[in-house]
């Protein structure tokens, strides 16, 4: 099955500054990747995916690109703010199947 | 907008307990999903249905099983709740043939005494 690899396990950033998380994923047939974010005290949300037929996506403060040569995908996000602080998850098809993969999340923390 | 709605928030059990954990979708999704949320661990798969009466052991299956007898409600149960099954447990339903969205409910944090 597929396996997602997710780094940091915590970030800590101040305000304005951009924040990076990585991921690797093992199954080179994977074509979807998404993140979800998940707020304390509510389940995760997906924030934005990336499908294998492009290389980079972009909504507003966030991005998401994909290296499909190194089996990595990352999330940018920019000018962050402080409610940008939460735990996030990037997750990968298992092969042909309904169910995903997630990483272990990354707490970020955006200080003021 | 989609809508996941868990049962309950929190819960407290006692150990031997049954418990049934209850989680209903409102978009008429075929796929739902239960998981287990550990700090360190992200979320791991226990239980996934495709369809009505359908269901496939996820990665920790072991003391969990659940039952779908109708498209928008998706349970899981605990035959005899252990501390080790102390956590938090989200549902999640999507629609796709396929990797697609998955959609969560807020979670019930269980703690088993």
């Amino acid at each position: 099955g597929e396996n997602v690899e997710q780094h940091p396990s915590t970030l800590s950033v101040q305000e304005g500054d951009s924040a990076v998380i990585k991921c690797t994923y093992s199954d080179s047939a994977s074509n979807y990747f998404p993140w979800y974010k998940q707020e304390l005290g509510k389940g995760p949300q997906l924030i934005i995916d990336i499908r294998s037929n492009v290389g980079e996506k972009k909504d507003q403060r966030i991005a998401v690109t994909l290296n499909k040569t190194a089996k990595h995908f990352s999330l940018h996000i920019t000018e962050t703010q402080p409610e940008d602080s939460a735990v996030y998850f990037c997750a990968a098809p298992r092969s042909n199947d309904y169910k995903l993969s997630f990483g272990a999340g990354t707490t970020v923390t955006v200080r003021a | 907008d989609v809508k996941v709605t868990q049962s309950s928030r929190y819960l407290v059990k006692r150990t031997g307990e049954k418990v049934f954990l209850e989680c209903v979708q409102d978009m008429d999704h075929e796929n739902m999903f239960w998981y287990r949320q550990d700090p360190g661990l992200g979320l791991r798969l226990i239980y996934f249905s495709y369809d009505v009466k359908m269901k496939e052991k996820g990665d920790i299956p072991e003391g969990y099983s659940v039952s779908r007898e109708k498209k928008e409600r998706f349970s899981l149960i605990l035959e005899s709740a252990s501390t080790n099954q102390t956590s938090m447990y989200l549902c999640a339903s999507s629609l796709g043939q396929g990797a697609d969205i998955q959609y969560f409910g807020a979670g019930t944090r269980l703690s088993v005494l």
